[in-house]
């Protein structure tokens, strides 16, 4: 079955620092994994995906993340963190069998970015 | 505005009572999701429709739940006999299908917060 684990509710961070968000997942098989960003009371903003190639792709507002095919992870990292990058943030991850019907996106719980000025 | 729209935006009810939401895809996305997401936790996947046709439901929608998309455009999801525990943030999503480009993202709506009493 598929599952993702965030497994740190929060994260502080000074600005200027780098972060990091991490992520891992569970799929039968080849996995899509993607990470969004909610804001409080708005929708999930799509910020990068891993489909296939390269395993460090770039996404929105300088987030970048790195797929570990061995390790199951997918964490989303930053060079340099903005305060207003301070947000929850979700990693997602779906089966890649184009076979099939499904079309289900798997959320973690989230993780609470705070970045402090 | 040519993103995903959800209409309302909030929506309190009394226990007991019906409500309906709809959603406004991308014009030329044909593929749309629900989703629930409750207090602390990630969104939970309801079910997805590829045009007019519902290709997939999750065993939370459970038989108070109905989700329609009669014209392959806007969706409704309906809930008859409200609960508390209803109680929660609905999400719409919406992607284009395979095998188009970018047919692996979701792109999300503001959803619907609904508050039963």
């Amino acid at each position: 079955a598929q599952s993702v684990a965030q497994p740190e509710d929060q994260v502080n961070v000074a600005e200027g620092n780098p972060l990091t968000v991490k992520c891992t997942y569970s799929v039968s098989g080849n996995p899509y994994l993607f990470w969004y960003v909610q804001y409080p009371n708005r929708g999930l903003q799509f910020l990068l995906k891993y489909i296939t190639g390269d395993n460090l792709v770039k996404g929105s507002y300088g987030f970048e993340a790195e797929f570990n095919k061995s390790q199951t992870s997918f964490h989303l990292k930053k060079p340099s963190a903005l305060v207003s990058d301070s947000a929850l943030y979700f990693c997602a991850v779906r089966d890649s069998d184009r076979g099939s019907t499904l079309g289900r996106l798997y959320f973690g719980r989230g993780t609470q970015l705070t970045v402090w000025p | 505005d040519t993103g995903v729209s959800q209409d309302p935006r909030h929506k309190i009810t009394k226990r007991g009572q019906n409500v309906t939401f709809r959603c406004d895809p991308i014009s030329e996305h044909n593929r749309l999701y629900w989703y629930r997401q409750t207090l602390g936790q990630g969104p939970e996947f309801l079910t997805y429709f590829q045009n007019e046709a519902q290709l997939e439901k999750s065993r939370l929608l459970s038989d108070r739940f109905s989700a329609e998309r009669p014209k392959g455009s806007f969706s409704t999801l309906e809930i008859q006999r409200t609960e508390q525990g209803d109680s929660a943030m609905y999400l719409c999503a919406s992607s284009l299908a395979p095998p188009t480009g970018d047919s692996d993202t979701q792109y999300f709506g503001p959803g619907t917060r609904l508050t039963v009493l």
